[in-house]
């Protein structure tokens, strides 16, 4: 089945700085790709749609500024949380749509801890 | 906008049969997901629904009335593997792309 991946898996950064977060389709193209954050025994909560070559969509309340997305390619799309504060600490998901099929396929999740 | 409502905790004997509600509203409907997720982990599907009627995979099974905006995913011979949260999440077409809302999610514990 399609797979997609998410680096790192883990990530613990202090106050202030940025992480990168990457998500990966392995083995079909997407032209769209969502991001989710998921707080402690909570659903998860879209953050904003990634379509390839355009600019993100971001969900309301979402701070565009603060949550930078890319999508360069039909396979990859980054989140980069910017100024990092003990707050965004979460669980961050992305999940790809396969364009052949129209399925949406999750990657495994990043767990980011801002100290 | 959209909303959708699913109990927040289930309790189960291994074994049994429980039935997970969810209800909805949104506009531009797609298809209904439930999804399994374990503490820390990312969603695994499930099932989809789009049409009315029951979808059944092995020990789950999936409902969706489109006109009353209602879906219910029903587990058989419940196991202790199964005890995990169960996410309903609606598709819906909107600026041309589809998305996916999750609801809350309901904890379901299975005991012995």
């Amino acid at each position: 089945g399609a797979v997609v991946s998410q680096h790192p898996s883990w990530v613990i950064c202090k106050s202030g700085t940025s992480v990168k977060i990457e998500c990966r389709s392995l083995d079909f193209q997407a032209t769209t790709m969502f991001w989710y954050r998921q707080f402690p025994k909570q659903s998860l909560m879209l953050m904003a749609t990634s379509n390839e070559g355009s600019k993100a969509t971001y969900e309301q309340g979402v701070e565009k500024d603060k949550f930078l997305i890319n999508h360069a390619s039909l396979t990859l799309s980054t989140l980069t949380v910017t100024s990092a504060h003990p707050e965004d600490s979460s669980f961050y998901i992305c999940s790809a749509i396969d364009r052949e099929d129209y399925e949406q396929y999750f990657g495994p999740g990043t767990r980011l801890t801002v100290t | 906008g959209q909303n959708i409502d699913q109990p927040t905790e289930m309790t189960a004997t291994e074994g049994a049969i429980v039935q997970i509600n969810c209800t909805y509203q949104t506009s531009g409907f797609n298809g209904l997901f439930w999804y399994q997720q374990h503490a820390g982990e990312a969603p695994t599907f499930l099932s989809y629904n789009v049409l009315d009627g029951l979808e059944e995979k092995g020990r789950f099974s999936s409902f969706l009335s489109r006109s009353k905006g209602y879906s219910y995913l029903l587990l058989k011979e419940l196991q202790m593997k199964d005890s995990a949260s169960y996410l309903c999440a609606v598709s819906s077409i909107s600026g041309g792309y589809n998305k996916l809302i999750f609801g809350a999610g309901t904890r379901l514990a299975v005991h012995p």
